[in-house]
């Protein structure tokens, strides 16, 4: 079956250096959405994209959906402690797929 | 305020006593979802709905069941709860299909002994 998979699984930066997730599926995707969950919280949309190689930026984040539709990246440029927390991609195969989650990535901030 | 609202928020019961973990969206949502989250596993989808009175299984339904009788309501119900289901569960909503923005419940923790 389709699987999404994220690497790194944890990350720990200090305040002000960079971070990437990368996000990656067994078959091609249709679309797939980024979510963020702070520590005790719940999982809250941040981004959709749909168009091989689209580039969405939100401030500091700066998502990257690949050519190939099969990955896709986030990046959070001079990380601040309020971006603690595990990013999570969610793919699906066509647009009346069922919403497939990756593992999600967990970013501790040492300030 | 925009919100779905899930109860209860914690719960430790034990195995085969049935219990409801209920969710309400004030939002007039068609499409409703539960998942579970687990430590490395990320959230697993467990039924869907698409509108009142449709209902369909996601990755693993085994050992839950859904109803939608009402569009801001979508119970989940564990008939015969037992220890592999203990996670942390989410209830969420979207306007219309999965591929809109998803708004999540603060989520209910489940430990069944």
């Amino acid at each position: 079956g389709q699987q999404v998979m994220q690497i790194p699984q944890y990350q720990h930066v200090q305040e002000g250096e960079d971070f990437t997730t990368y996000c990656n599926s067994s078959t091609t995707l249709s679309n797939i959405q980024w979510y963020k969950q702070r520590p005790g919280g719940h999982p809250v949309f941040l981004i959709q994209l749909v168009k091989s190689g689209e580039v969405k930026k939100q401030k500091r984040l700066t998502f990257q959906f690949g050519e190939a539709k099969k990955n896709s990246s986030l990046h959070i440029t001079a990380t601040q402690t309020t971006d603690v927390g595990t990013y999570f991609c969610a793919g699906g195969r066509t647009s009346y797929d069922k919403v497939i989650f990756g593992p999600g990535t967990s970013l501790s901030v040492i300030p | 305020e925009a919100q779905v609202t899930q109860n209860p928020r914690y719960l430790i019961t034990v195995t085969g006593k049935k219990l409801t973990v209920t969710c309400s969206q004030n939002m007039n949502h068609e499409y409703m979802s539960w998942y579970r989250q687990d430590p490395g596993l990320g959230l697993r989808q467990i039924y869907y709905s698409m509108n009142v009175e449709v209902t369909d299984k996601g990755d693993v339904p085994e050992g839950y069941k859904v109803s939608r009788k009402e569009k801001r309501n979508f119970p989940l119900i564990l008939e015969s709860p037992s220890p592999n289901q203990t996670s942390l569960y989410f209830c969420a909503s979207s306007l219309q299909h999965q591929w809109q923005p998803q708004h999540f419940g603060d989520g209910t923790r489940l430990s069944i002994l």
